[in-house]
């Protein structure tokens, strides 16, 4: 089953834009992380936050997490093209312990 | 240094036959956790080995079933192919303890007809 829901489904933005997406989830978590995947290829690891973070930034890459809420958010700055990819937040409850992914959203980043 | 290996990179298949996917981990990793994503849904936790044992299973039949060698690579094995078997078939490696996070595979596209 799936733990996060992210929101929106679809986001089509100007490149040049920021993309924010959302992404909620039901129990209690140790970490969760962001991934990409262009076309229906490998998840490439993004960014991880652990539970007792708030924030973290990783070069265009801003995440905020609310334990409080069960939720998170992934921003995206001065989007480009190649930004153009699905993108899932999963959450674990330990180290090596089984991520559980949300149905993603599908980011278009228009030149 | 090598990623994640997968192989085949697509595979198409009949109902009722049997599949057998491959996985060789990232350097230095000992965990691989396999994964089926259907389209337009996220990744579905299958199971992970350590240490050539079962460690943890997703909710999936025991249709699904896997190995890991000495060397660490694992197989994953489907019985008795169904048409919802279709799906993108990720492997994951992680390193000792899970610090450093996980490292995916280009996965494997398989298709039942």
């Amino acid at each position: 089953s799936q733990q996060g829901e992210e929101d929106p489904q679809a986001l089509s933005i100007q490149e040049g834009e920021n993309a924010t997406m959302n992404c909620s989830y039901k129990t209690s978590i140790n970490n969760l992380q962001w991934y990409r995947q262009n076309s229906g290829r490998g998840l490439v690891h993004l960014i991880l936050i652990r539970s007792n973070e708030r924030e973290k930034h990783s070069g265009r890459l801003r995440v905020t997490l609310d334990t409080s809420k069960k939720s998170s958010s992934l921003l995206i700055t001065a989007s480009r093209a190649a930004d153009t990819a699905s993108y899932f937040c999963a959450t674990d409850r330990g180290s090596n312990y089984k991520l559980t992914f949300g149905k993603g959203t599908l980011l278009t980043v228009n030149p | 240094d090598a990623g994640v290996t997968q192989s085949p990179t697509h595979l198409i298949k009949t109902r009722g036959q049997q599949v057998t996917l491959r996985c060789s981990p990232k350097s230095g990793h000992d965990t691989v956790s396999w994964y089926q994503q259907a389209l337009g849904q996220g990744p579905q936790f299958i199971f992970q080995y350590y240490e050539e044992e079962e460690r943890q299973r997703g909710n999936f039949p025991d249709r699904f079933s896997g190995h890991q060698f000495p060397n660490y690579s694992s197989e994953l094995n489907v019985n008795a192919l169904l048409l919802g078997d279709s799906a993108l078939y990720l492997c994951a490696s992680s390193p000792p303890q899970g610090l450093g996070g996980y490292t995916f595979g280009s996965g494997t596209r398989l298709t039942v007809v």
